[in-house]
């Protein structure tokens, strides 16, 4: 079946740390790939995505890249502000019915603190 | 991306009342509506699926005489929640898929409180 695994959080950092967050997924086929990101009481925001094999999707200093040899999509930031604060969801996208459907991970919370 | 709305923001209500959550798609026509809940701490659990003019589809489990799902237009969707319990206390998020498309744009949620 279709799946996705994070890595456990709480994830806590310093301010400026290097961030990586690990998800690997199974699917069939050849799903798409995002990261999600939700703020304290807020909804999902779409953060980054990328839709086939070697592709990496980036945004605010973010980046993963789709790897289909070892089915990862890790999430990197290279230096983290305490605004990044929040609960990062990795989901994969499967079709099912004739329209996507997300699969999502168990979400990783980040706290990053001065 | 796309503008998702929700309303209310939250609501309390008492049980066995009923409550109807709204969702808009506000800059584009969404042909499908996902409706999710979220528990505390934990991931998103699709509920149910909303295309426009037709039933909407449910996830195993989900009752969908309890969770009444009305895609009314094609920026319009709304889940009703029926003879509310408080197990049914949580956080109810929406989103909207582009026709054709596959990314999905997700509504700030609306927060349930039944006493």
């Amino acid at each position: 079946g279709n799946s996705v695994t994070q890595m456990e959080g709480p994830v806590t950092l310093s301010e400026e740390a290097f961030l990586t967050i690990n998800c690997t997924y199974t699917a069939t086929g050849y799903p798409s790939l995002f990261w999600y990101v939700q703020y304290p009481g807020e909804g999902l925001q779409l953060l980054l995505k990328a839709t086939k094999a070697d592709d990496k999707g980036s945004n605010k200093g973010f980046e993963a890249t789709y790897r289909k040899e070892t089915t990862s999509f890790h999430l990197e930031k290279g230096s983290v502000q305490v605004s990044d604060s929040a609960v990062y969801f990795c989901a994969l996208s499967v079709t099912n019915g004739g329209y996507n459907k997300l699969i999502f991970g168990a979400g990783t919370r980040l706290a990053v603190h001065p | 991306g796309a503008v998702v709305s929700q309303h209310p923001s939250w609501v309390i209500c008492k049980s066995g009342t009923s409550v109807k959550i709204e969702c808009r798609s506000l800059d584009f026509q969404a042909t499908t509506m996902f409706w999710y809940r979220q528990f505390p701490k934990q991931s998103l659990m699709l509920m149910a699926t909303s295309n426009e003019g037709s039933k909407a589809t449910y996830e195993q489990g989900v009752e969908k005489d309890k969770f009444l799902i009305n895609h009314a237009s094609l920026t319009l969707s709304t889940l009703t929640v029926t003879s509310a319990h408080p197990e049914d206390s949580s956080f109810y998020i929406c989103s909207v898929l582009t026709r054709g498309g596959e990314t999905q744009y997700f509504g700030p949620g609306t927060r349930l409180l039944v006493l």
